[in-house]
């Protein structure tokens, strides 16, 4: 069973920089499966943050792209988010996720699942 | 970026009617279109992957279908347990993006 859990600071002080974890288990972070990011603002939609492979290669939401860094360390099957100059803007559940890959088919199609719980991240001095 | 146009942004139904959500993308995304169920206050999960195909334990009264741009997904017969926001999501290019959501009451 594939389990995904988020681990980092539930308060973060504005223009601060967000730092979580996510620690995997069940599946080989070195799969062909890409690792995502996720946020929800309270009371609005979801918002793909970003992925990252096991090379390191990463895709970024345009919209937070000169903020973020997604990073992997395959020793601790594990990957992480980094969001710089943080606002209020920025509080919201963050969640990570397996983008499952199956590239049966002519084209490899993708979809979220697991995720993990989720931690609430609050932007406020 | 393909932006995903869900509707209606919320609907209230019964018990056993027959509820349909429809997605569009701004441009062709194959068969990369995923359904995924948030209750309140809980992780999304995802029900149905690349337009049709159910993820195992899923309710069969739930489908997907669409091809294109256009997408749809319908509850056939409306259960208290499917009271949730439903998101449509588009897997073919990044940043992969999700439609605004659809919250169904009962």
């Amino acid at each position: 069973q594939v389990q995904l859990q988020e681990s980092g600071p539930g308060l973060v002080k504005p223009s601060g920089t967000l730092s979580l974890t996510c620690a995997v288990s069940g599946d080989s972070i070195s799969s062909i499966n890409w690792w995502t990011w996720v946020r929800q603002p309270p009371g609005k939609g979801l918002q793909w943050i970003g992925e990252i492979y096991h090379r390191g290669d990463t895709n970024y939401n345009p919209s937070l792209e000169r903020r973020v860094t997604i990073s992997v360390d395959k020793s601790r099957n594990q990957f992480s988010l980094k969001l710089t100059s943080l606002t209020a803007a920025d509080t919201a559940v963050y969640w990570c996720a397996r983008d499952y890959k199956d590239c049966s088919g002519r084209r490899c199609i993708g979809w979220l699942d697991p995720w993990g719980p989720g931690i609430l991240v609050t932007v406020s001095s | 970026d393909i932006q995903m146009d869900q509707s209606p942004s919320s609907l209230s139904a019964s018990v056993g009617d027959r509820v349909t959500i429809t997605c569009r993308a701004s441009q062709s995304i194959s068969t990369n279109l995923n359904w995924y169920q948030q209750r309140p206050g809980k992780t999304p999960n995802v029900l149905i992957y690349a337009v049709s195909k159910s993820q195992s334990g899923v309710p069969s009264r739930f489908r997907g279908s669409g091809s294109g741009t256009d997408f749809t997904l319908t509850i056939s017969s409306l259960q208290p347990e499917d009271s949730a926001t439903y998101y449509c999501q588009q897997s073919y290019s990044t940043p992969y993006s999700f439609g605004q959501g659809t919250k169904v009451e009962i």
